[in-house]
Order: structure tokens, then C-alpha cells, then sequence
């Protein structure tokens, strides 16, 4: 059972955003950490996207577009990747991971594109 | 570049002892701050991580698999090898191993990139 907390699902058109969501448990605080998100698609190992601690302190993985962003809601103790002028390249899996101690991955968000 | 490739059985059985072994190329294992991890993602496709080893071999486990695990490396040969023992079907998973990148003055640690993985399954 993942403790990071993806939804399993999510679909957008062409052209449009895509906002996932990785919620993470009460005991550990979304502020402290770095969030890492990871993309997948059928047949290949995960591929590292971004990591994601604060606007200041954040980078993407080489030859990761701009389109892919990350952020946080603190009050929802939730890190998030945005997916902007959403591609049909971009149907895949997405995971979210921290490294606070150990390493703990999301359960991933299939993101489906109309 | 870097490249990592995982080889190992494909098939055990209940209570037999895994062995992986990770080659790698375009780093070296020996360098400062360099480490590979181990990583399976299972047939629903949750991704666990299992272990990770350091250049200084410093070894890391997942805390709920600890007992089970073993994590060595060659770096003259640089491979490093992963050991489970007592496999049970509920282990059936690819397995991957990953070169791990870091940023150490900022605490920045992420796994990148992959081996395409190899499926290990466990049935009598």
C-alpha cells in the first residue's frame, strides 16, 4: 500500500492542463520535503521528469519540456505536477516520490489524453 | 551516457533465494557520491523501492523487506548485486535497478536513469 496518495486516474484534451496530485501522509509535512515525479509509459522504465521543493528550488530532468511544472498546497499536504498544452506523447504514468529517510513512491496516476 | 542493465531468473520458486545483478556504464562506483538502487514495480504497477548502495558502501534498506535483503557491489567489475531471499509468489515483480543522482548540498536525491527491468516470477 503506497503512502503517497495519487489518484489513479485522470484525462484532459489536447491543448489543456493536466493537474496531478501526490497527498502525502499526516506525519510527514509536504513543506519539508522534495517532491519527485517520475513519467512511465507502456514498456519502459520510469523516466525522471522534476524535482520540486519551493519556486526558488526546483529543476527538471534533461530534455524534460517546460510544459511540465511542479508546486505545492500546503494545506493540502499535497505536491503536484502540472502538465500544460497537454500532448498526446504525454499519456503515461506518472509517479510522485520523496526521500525524506527512505525512499517512498506514489501508487502513480494514469493520465489519459482525449 | 549511462546505461544500466538488470539480469538475473526469470522464474523462482516459493522459499528459493533471488539474486540480480545491475551492470552499469558511464559511472563509476567508486566516485564520490555515486550510488545504484534497487527498485520493483509489481504487476498492478506500484513501484516499491527495495535498497540502495553508495560509492563508500554505505547500504540502505527498505525498512519492511530489511531481513530479507542483501546489497553488494563490484566496481571493478561495476555491477552490484541485489539478494532476496525466502521469495514468496507476492515478490512476482520487475525488478530495476537505477543510478542515483544527487545534489548534496541541497538534499536533492532522485533515481535516474533506469534499466529497462526484468521480470522475476515466483510460482512453484
Amino acid at each position: 500500500q503506497p503512502v503517497l496518495t495519487q489518484p489513479p486516474s485522470s484525462s484532459a484534451s489536447p491543448g489543456e492542463s493536466a493537474r496531478l496530485t501526490c497527498t502525502l501522509p499526516s506525519d510527514i509535512n509536504v513543506g519539508d520535503c522534495n517532491i519527485y515525479w517520475y513519467q512511465q509509459k507502456p514498456g519502459s522504465p520510469p523516466k525522471y521528469l522534476l524535482y520540486y521543493y519551493s519556486d526558488s528550488d526546483m529543476g527538471r530532468g534533461s530534455g524534460v519540456p517546460s510544459r511540465f511544472s511542479g508546486s505545492k498546497d500546503a494545506s493540502a499536504n499535497t505536491g503536484i505536477l502540472l502538465i500544460s498544452g497537454l500532448q498526446s506523447e504525454d499519456e503515461a504514468d506518472y509517479y510522485c516520490m520523496i526521500w525524506p529517510i527512505n525512499v517512498i513512491f506514489g501508487g502513480g496516476t494514469k493520465v489519459t489524453v482525449l | 551516457q549511462i546505461t544500466l542493465k538488470e539480469s538475473g531468473p526469470k522464474l523462482v520458486k516459493p522459499t528459493q533465494t533471488l539474486t540480480l545483478t545491475c551492470t552499469f556504464s558511464g559511472f563509476s562506483l567508486s566516485n564520490s557520491g555515486v550510488g545504484v538502487g534497487w527498485i520493483r514495480q509489481t504487476p498492478g504497477k506500484a513501484l516499491e523501492w527495495l535498497a540502495l548502495i553508495y560509492w563508500n558502501d554505505d547500504k540502505r534498506y527498505s525498512p519492511s523487506l530489511k531481513s530479507r535483503l542483501t546489497i553488494t557491489k563490484d566496481s571493478s567489475k561495476n555491477e552490484v548485486v541485489l539478494t532476496m531471499t525466502d521469495m514468496n509468489p507476492v515478490d512476482t515483480a520487475t525488478y530495476f535497478c537505477a543510478h542515483r543522482r544527487g545534489i548534496a548540498a541541497s538534499g536533492h536525491n532522485w533515481f535516474d536513469p533506469w534499466g529497462q527491468g526484468t521480470l522475476v516470477t515466483v510460482s512453484p
